[in-house]
C-alpha cells in the first residue's frame, strides 16, 4: 500500500515552454501534498505544501506563479513549472500524506526535468 | 524553528562492518523523526521512523534507530552493511502538528567497500 506515482519520470523541453508533472496517491487518499526540489548531491528542498481543494502555500523564495500547483483531488496534484529556463532543472519529488499516518510521507519516484 | 544536522557527507564501510549514520535534531516540541533512503534517480523510501513509545526503532532492511531525547538524538545502525546499502540516506523531523512538514538533513552518502 501507499504507492504514489509522478509522471512523467523524465521530461527534456526548450527554454520558455511549460511543463506539467502528475503526482498520484494509487492505493490512498492524499489529504494533503508535497512538492520538493532536489539539485545533484544535494538534499530535497520543500517547495510547496498543497491541500485538496485549497491553494498551495509555498515556502519561501519559491515564485507561485512559476511553479504553479494544483491539488484538484485527493490522488491528483500537478505541479507546472511555466516559461522553464534551463536554472529550473532540477529533480522534482513529490509526496503525499494521508490524515492518520503519523505525519509519515510517502514518496514518488521523481521526475528529471532538463531544459535546454 | 526545527533543523537537522547529518554529521558526516560521506561515510565508508567494508562490508560486513557496522554501518552508524548520525543524526541530531532540534524542535521545539516532542518530535517525530524519519529515517529515508534514496537510491540515484529515484524517490526516498522509509526505512523506519520514531512516533512515540519504545524509543529503539526497527526498519526495513535490517536497520534501526534509538531516539535519545537527552542528546537530541536518532542515528541509524545497522550491524553488518551489505553492498546494497550503498545509497543516500537522509534523516528528517515532523514536528507533529497539522503542518505535516518535513525538515530534511542534508543526506550522508553511505559507500560500501567489497
Amino acid at each position: 500500500g501507499a504507492v504514489v506515482s509522478q509522471h512523467p519520470s523524465w521530461v527534456i523541453c526548450k527554454s520558455g515552454t511549460s511543463v506539467k508533472i502528475e503526482c498520484r496517491s494509487l492505493d490512498f487518499q492524499a489529504t494533503t501534498m508535497f512538492w520538493y526540489r532536489q539539485f545533484p548531491k544535494q538534499s530535497l528542498m520543500l517547495m510547496a505544501t498543497s491541500n485538496e481543494g485549497s491553494k498551495a502555500t509555498y515556502e519561501q523564495g519559491v515564485e507561485k506563479d512559476k511553479f504553479l500547483i494544483n491539488h484538484a483531488s485527493l490522488t491528483l496534484s500537478t505541479l507546472t513549472v511555466t516559461s522553464a529556463h534551463p536554472e529550473d532543472s532540477s529533480f522534482y519529488i513529490c509526496s503525499a500524506s494521508e490524515e492518520s499516518s503519523y505525519n509519515e510521507q510517502f514518496f514518488g519516484p521523481g521526475t528529471r526535468l532538463t531544459v535546454l | 524553528a526545527q533543523s537537522v544536522t547529518q554529521l558526516g557527507s560521506h561515510v565508508s564501510v567494508s562490508e560486513g562492518a557496522l554501518v552508524l549514520l548520525r543524526c541530531n535534531y532540534s524542535s521545539s516540541v516532542p518530535p517525530y523523526l524519519f529515517w529515508y533512503v534514496q537510491y540515484p534517480n529515484q524517490g526516498l523510501q522509509l526505512l523506519l521512523k520514531y512516533t512515540t513509545g519504545a524509543t529503539l526503532v526497527k526498519g526495513i532492511n535490517g536497520f534501526e534507530a534509538e531516539f535519545k531525547k537527552s542528546e537530541t538524538s536518532f542515528h541509524l545502525t545497522k550491524p553488518s552493511a551489505h553492498m546494497s546499502d550503498a545509497a543516500e540516506y537522509f534523516c528528517a523531523v515532523s514536528e507533529g502538528d497539522s503542518s505535516y512538514k518535513l525538515i530534511f538533513g542534508s543526506g550522508t552518502r553511505l559507500l560500501v567497500r567489497p
